[in-house]
């Protein structure tokens, strides 16, 4: 079966530091990949998405870049963190050609002080 | 431009009753329509999903229906259950987009003993 894993759980940064957060998916293999951000009370927002090794796709200009350095690893970075970009964020994947559910993990809540 | 809409923030619904959450959408190229549930600090579950080509789709409890002329989308919960209360997001895919999914803002659905 697939898991998808996602650390950390929860980070505290002040404005200005560096970002990096880390999403690894098993048990399958050449996933679409995306990061999403849920600000409080909103929706689902989706950042960035992968269709393979290298390959990333920017869905808002913004101060956040991702990377997939391995196939089944998407990493979001970001090199000073602004107080905007609190939130939940979550990584999906998706079997590519195979329906369009995505499947998420548990979600990195990202408070920047 | 909000392509996808949940216009009720929150429903609240006795257990064993029926809970129905509405969707809105504005883009005739969405081909595909999901619904996630999501409960606090966790990442969203699939719950269940139509193709534009069905009216209706069920599983167990739940019942998706959509209604192309209207734009219109529909998730049925029978009976309601205490453990159903979560956040629920309806979410699309244009036929033009590959695999990615725009999210409605989310309805809170609270089941009440």
């Amino acid at each position: 079966s697939q898991t998808i894993h996602q650390w950390p759980a929860t980070l505290v940064q002040p404005v200005g530091s560096p970002l990096s957060l880390e999403c690894t998916v098993e048990g399958t293999s050449n996933p679409n990949l995306y990061w999403y951000r849920q600000a409080a009370g909103r929706g689902l927002q989706l950042l960035f998405y992968s269709v393979g090794i290298g390959q990333i796709s920017s869905e808002v200009p913004q101060n956040l870049s991702a990377s997939r350095p391995q196939d089944r690893q998407f990493i979001l970075s970001s090199k000073k963190l602004l107080l905007s970009d609190s939130g939940f964020y979550l990584c999906a994947w998706r079997r590519p050609f195979r329906g369009y559910e995505q499947y998420f993990g548990p979600g990195t809540r990202l408070t920047v002080t | 431009d909000q392509q996808v809409k949940q216009n009720s923030p929150s429903l609240s619904v006795q257990e064993g009753r029926i809970s129905i959450l509405n969707c809105d959408y504005t883009n005739s190229m969405f081909d595909y329509f999901l619904w996630y549930k999501k409960y606090p600090a966790e990442g969203p579950t699939f719950l269940i999903s139509i193709s534009s080509i069905k009216d209706k789709n069920e599983d167990g409890r739940f019942t998706v229906f959509l209604n192309k002329s209207a734009k219109h989308l529909s998730l049925h919960i029978v009976p309601s259950q205490p453990g159903d209360s979560a956040v629920y997001f309806c979410a699309a895919r244009g036929s033009n987009q590959g695999g990615k999914l725009i999210f409605g803002q989310g309805t809170e659905l609270s089941v009440k003993p």
